[in-house]
């Protein structure tokens, strides 16, 4: 049992590039997520998605979209580039949004220069 | 501005002995709290919670305290071993039907010396 898979694990991009970030998970969960964490902070939701073609915007969205079109995928898009997108991102999953654990991938760091 | 504050950035602890890493929140509407453990190279995984209708919750080595007056949680681990050595984060929300958004705290980076 995989859980959450996050590739890549490491990516550097200069200014103005895009990417998609992947995230997968084998626990047919309904919700998904993806948190951001810059140095000597705690993690900020991104972008979350209660299942397939329902996506909703956390608390730092700006310069990422999402798309959710199956229960197991949730690719963050970066679209633009910027030095402040410069971060750890880690994507999770639980199966309800509201007390049920939510399980985490191992992270994507992306330096943007 | 951040509503979950861990104001210990690291802790050093000599096995055997108790780890006591410190939580504070702001918002009064906050009602359940969650303990994450992480490694190196790794995603949080979930250690405990507790909510707001009790004052503590055990589960092995590890006991969170929650004291709701004074917007604080501790997670006491005992006795701490050279495996608990990890980033652990705290977490808070407000429970909604349909979706908590969880506010996390920076981190404490427990050493645990054998």
């Amino acid at each position: 049992n995989a859980g959450v898979t996050q590739t890549p694990k490491f990516r550097i991009l200069k200014i103005g590039q895009s990417m998609t970030l992947q995230c997968t998970q084998d626990m047919n969960h309904n919700y998904m997520y993806w948190y951001r964490q810059d140095p000597g902070m705690g993690l900020k939701l991104i972008y979350y998605s209660v299942g397939a073609g329902i996506t909703d915007k956390g608390e730092v969205p700006n310069g990422y979209n999402v798309s959710r079109s199956t229960t197991e995928d949730f690719p963050l898009r970066l679209e633009l580039a910027a030095p402040s997108q410069t971060s750890v991102y880690f994507c999770a999953s639980s199966y309800s949004g509201s007390t049920d654990t939510q399980y985490f991938g191992p992270g994507t760091r992306l330096t943007v220069l | 501005d951040q509503q979950v504050k861990q104001n210990s950035p690291s802790l050093s602890v000599q096995e055997g002995r108790i780890s006591i890493l410190n939580c504070d929140y702001t918002n009064s509407m906050f009602d359940y709290f969650l303990w994450y453990k992480k490694y190196p190279a790794e995603g949080p995984t979930f250690l405990i919670s507790i909510s707001s209708i009790k004052d503590k919750n055990e589960d092995g080595r590890f006991t969170v305290f929650l004291n709701k007056s004074a917007k604080h949680l501790s997670l006491h681990i005992v006795p701490s071993q050279p495996g608990d050595s990890a980033v652990y984060f705290c977490a808070a929300s407000a429970l909604r039907a349909n979706f908590n958004k969880f506010y996390f705290g920076s981190g404490t980076k427990l050493n645990v010396k054998p």
